[in-house]
């Protein structure tokens, strides 16, 4: 079975603080995809980051990264010296390679909330 | 470049109505995607279509249908609505099917409420 689990429903910090949030994932494929989104009170999600199963190497976007682990399967997200404008919620996304469709399997999402 | 677009933004129907929502996808992609969000949860699948054909069904009851036009636009459809289906839908594009086109994106989504 696939599965993304998101443990941390809520997360409140105050700025400049940083924040990482989970990501646990579960497939019995070798080929897959993660995915991190944001979404703001707007409703729309904002694609942040994919990841390919076999490229393990870690990534910072400015003020992002992603530390992948096969080992442990978790795709765990850190915001550093956070900022208002990332209150958002977060999903976690995985697709695997044997789907032949694009379907995407969202985990519960964790609410982020950075409080000035 | 113009993103995923969706109509209407927001939608209130009463139960057994049956309803239309729409998704434009960005320019040059040829899938699009369905999402049903039921508030404080994930996106569900619903479905995927790719050159007009459909690639991908999730877990929704035969009420919910689509299609894909040759413009790449779709339109999803819920028949006999239920007060069950009151979410925010979301279309996603995507330039194919195949194994290096996996990135998704979004469009502003169509709240509907069934009262």
């Amino acid at each position: 079975a696939q599965k993304v689990t998101q443990a941390q429903t809520e997360i409140s910090v105050v700025e400049k603080e940083d924040v990482t949030l989970d990501c646990v994932y579960e497939t019995r494929d070798t080929t897959y995809y993660l995915f991190w989104y944001k979404q703001p009170p707007s409703g729309e999600l904002v694609f942040l980051i994919r990841r390919n199963s076999f490229d393990e190497q870690n990534e910072i976007s400015g003020r992002y990264s992603w530390n992948f682990q096969k080992s442990t399967s978790s795709f765990n997200f850190t915001i550093t010296a956070s900022q208002v404008v990332d209150s958002a919620v977060y999903f976690c996304a995985l697709r695997t390679g044997s789907s032949n469709t694009g379907k995407l399997i969202f985990g519960q999402g964790t609410t982020l909330q950075v409080k000035p | 470049d113009a993103g995923v677009t969706q109509s209407p933004t927001h939608l209130i129907k009463t139960r057994g109505q049956q309803v239309t929502l729409r998704c434009s996808p960005i320019s040059g992609h040829k899938s699009v995607s369905w999402y049903q969000q039921v508030l404080g949860q994930g996106p569900q699948f619903i479905f995927q279509y790719y050159e007009k054909e459909e690639r991908g069904r999730g877990n929704f009851p035969d009420r919910f249908s689509a299609r894909q036009f040759p413009n790449y636009s779709s339109e999803l459809n819920v028949n006999a609505l239920l007060l069950g289906d009151s979410a925010l839908y979301l279309c996603a594009s995507s330039w194919g099917e195949g194994v290096g086109q996996e990135t998704q994106y979004f469009g502003p989504g169509t709240r509907l409420l069934v009262l």
